[in-house]
């Protein structure tokens, strides 16, 4: 099973800052196969990046992925209040789906 | 409007069983890949299982292998994920969600979610 360490755990910034989420494989991912999500308190997740930088349907261009191999990253160039959230990678190698423990961004 | 509909939780004893259900709708299901994955309160996501368009291909994560089983009904929209032997641990909302891509054999992430069921075990 592939295993997906996101660092750091929590991100406390201010809006108008500009964040960067990292997101580690314990071997090596195929960029088609890695994605990130966005969750708000109460609300199911939302695909931002397939591919690891393509962005999904209405994703703001203040957000972007990069990434291959084993390391992938996710940027936000200037934090908008709705971006405070928590954020997941995930990937899906072999059928086998595994999540990321995610990383709270978070006012600071 | 693509809608998941998630329904079939509840309250249930350790070692009982239980079926959750999901009603597709505005997309052609029978075209994509369907995954269930669950989170308990306060935690993350864990993938549970999925299953390809036309089920060739099913996989489920270590943690429940042996005890769930995903299967769909292309021709009433739903996706169903049979509980088995139910524990403590098992415990959490369940989303149901649709894959990116349609007629693959693979997976290539979740754009559609449901508002989830909730599945609580206690005696």
């Amino acid at each position: 099973e592939i295993v997906l360490t996101q660092s750091p755990g929590t991100l406390s910034l201010s809006p108008g800052e500009g964040a960067t989420l990292s997101c580690r494989a314990s071997q090596s991912v195929s960029s088609s196969y890695l994605a990130w999500y966005q969750q708000k308190p109460g609300q199911a997740p939302r695909l931002l990046f397939y591919g690891a930088s393509s962005r999904a349907t209405g994703i703001p261009d203040r957000f972007s992925g990069s990434g291959s191999g084993t390391e992938f990253t996710l940027t936000i160039s200037r934090l908008e209040p709705e971006d405070f959230a928590v954020y997941y990678c995930q990937q899906n190698g072999n059928l086998r789906l595994t999540f990321g423990g995610g990383t709270k961004v978070e006012i600071k | 409007e693509v809608q998941l509909v998630e329904s079939g939780g509840g309250l249930v004893q350790p070692g009982r069983s239980l079926r959750l259900s999901c009603a597709a709708s505005g997309f052609t299901f029978k075209d994509y890949a369907m995954h269930w994955v669950r989170q308990v309160p306060g935690k993350g996501l864990e993938w549970v299982s999925g299953i390809n368009w036309n089920s060739a291909n099913i996989a489920y994560a270590d943690s429940v292998k042996g005890r769930f089983t995903i299967s769909r009904d292309n021709a009433k929209n739903s996706l169903f994920l049979q509980i088995n032997s139910l524990r403590v641990d098992d415990t959490a909302l369940y989303y149901c969600a649709k894959d990116r891509l349609e007629q693959r054999d693979y997976f290539y992430g979740m754009d559609v979610w449901g508002q989830g069921t909730t599945v609580t075990v206690s005696s």
